[in-house]
């Protein structure tokens, strides 16, 4: 299982930070990937990036100046952080497990956990 | 970029109706699509992937083709558990990228 935690509400120009810890499964098979994905009215579904616990890490372009996806291996769990948040950053952001297709190492989401709204406002 | 654009906006239908969802991609992506249905307050759920192979636990009323650049998802009979917002979603092999189509929404 998947559950996103972090602030729901932080200010414009700030750092978005989520983390996702993950229950029932171990972070270390890289069979898997961990991804972020957001969701809002004006985007709708948006992929952040994906990262594998050996540390390969994919981004989405439009991202990702301002994306750091990182895996602490301790505490079974991965994180998000957004720089210089704007209110276009306003969404419901969601963690996700995949699984590797032979070479394509970015494909679908099979586990996605709740869903986490943040609000990006002074 | 690929674009996928998912028809019709909102598919207004009955139980026990039979419901086609469209996704047609900008170019070719082989068969690197998903659908996922996603309900009210709920995250998405994996429903195809590989443009025809359900996922575990699906029910076999789902099903998904490909003619082109046109995807389909098809719902033999709608229960009322199906009413909910169905997205399609490419991948590529490389570099990897995921681009999420605007949903249909299938409501009674």
């Amino acid at each position: 299982q998947l559950q996103e935690s972090g602030p729901g509400l932080v200010k414009p120009s700030e750092t978005l930070s989520l983390t996702c810890p993950v229950t029932g499964a171990s972070l270390t098979s890289n069979n898997f990937y961990w991804g972020w994905i957001r969701q809002s009215p004006g985007k709708g579904l948006e992929w952040i990036g994906s990262i594998y616990y050996s540390g390969s890490v994919y981004y989405n372009p439009s991202l990702k100046s301002r994306v750091t996806i990182s895996v602490d291996s301790s505490k079974n769990q991965f994180s998000l952080r957004l720089t210089s948040v704007t209110a276009a950053d306003t969404a419901v952001y969601f963690c996700a497990r995949g699984e590797r297709l032979g070479m394509t190492v970015v494909a679908y989401f099979d586990i996605w956990g709740p869903g986490v709204q943040v609000v990006v406002s002074s | 970029e690929i674009v996928l654009t998912q028809s019709p906006g909102t598919l207004s239908a009955s139980p026990g109706d039979r419901a086609t969802l469209s996704c047609r991609a900008s170019q070719s992506i082989g068969n690197n699509l998903a659908w996922y249905q996603q309900k009210p307050g709920q995250a998405p759920r994996l429903l195809i992937h590989g443009a025809f192979t359900r996922a575990t636990g699906v029910p076999a009323r789902f099903s998904g083709s490909e003619s082109g650049t046109e995807f389909t998802l098809t719902i033999s009979s709608l229960q009322s558990e199906d009413f909910a917002v169905y997205f399609c979603q490419f991948y590529n092999e490389w570099p990897p990228a995921l681009t999420f189509g605007g949903g249909t929404k299938v409501d009674i």
